[in-house]
């Protein structure tokens, strides 16, 4: 299995909802990513996971909360969102973090904040 | 800090024209150096990768790219586009442990 699965596709949500998003491999990598994409601009890395320990966060807001509950898992707890948060939600995973180490990325969630 | 440039944001090609987008970086250390696309309503591939040895790397689909270490720059080329080339182009630098993009390049090919 060398792919990154997210689910669900597509999430629509109000602003007082909590919700999560879900990220799965089984590549056995140690590494996993959270990233947001608007459209038509690059990935922005909001956090990354090494050894299921939280190891870099990007100043992102607190109503976006990361969760790694094992080496395949990787949550993303969503609460009190604005509208601006719209955008696709891109996980990523690679055998360690730093360098020499090529991130596979999965389809992504794509959010809409009502 | 590290960062990324892209020249080119929008480029329009006829089909079998050669494609050579621009890419620069900005870090002084070692570097691993990617390029991404993301095709219409699709998720980001990988293209190809550099992280050392011979410094022309050739990657899926017919790409290719060249790392010019003096020029910081690593430039991604195709001799012959075709219409389903049409995509976003993401190059992408590791150096401090964090992968930065650059700003991407939108890449229509009209058949």
């Amino acid at each position: 299995d060398t792919e990154v699965t997210q689910t669900p596709k597509h999430l629509v949500m109000g602003m007082t909802n909590k919700k999560s998003l879900k990220c799965e491999q089984h590549m056995g990598h140690r590494a996993m990513y959270w990233y947001k994409q608007k459209a038509k601009k690059p990935p922005e890395l909001m956090f990354v996971y090494s050894y299921e320990k939280l190891s870099i966060n990007e100043s992102v807001p607190s109503r976006f909360s990361p969760e790694c509950p094992n080496s395949s898992l990787l949550n993303l707890h969503l609460h009190a969102l604005q509208p601006e948060d719209s955008a696709l939600y891109l996980c990523a995973s690679s055998v360690l973090a730093g360098l020499h180490n090529e991130q596979f990325f999965g389809p992504g969630t794509r959010l809409t904040v009502l | 800090a590290q960062s990324v440039s892209q020249h080119n944001h929008h480029v329009i090609l006829s089909e079998a024209a050669s494609l050579e987008l621009g890419c620069n970086y900005s870090y002084g250390g070692t570097v691993n150096l990617f390029w991404y696309v993301q095709y219409p309503g699709q998720h980001l591939q990988l293209l190809l990768k550099y992280f050392s040895g011979d410094p022309l790397v050739k990657g899926i689909k017919g790409f290719e790219a060249e790392f010019i270490k003096s020029k910081f720059s690593f430039n991604l080329r195709k001799p012959s586009v075709q219409w389903s080339d049409t995509a976003e182009y993401f190059c992408a630098v590791t150096g401090s442990g964090k992968l930065i993009f650059g700003q991407g390049t939108t890449l229509q090919v009209k058949p």
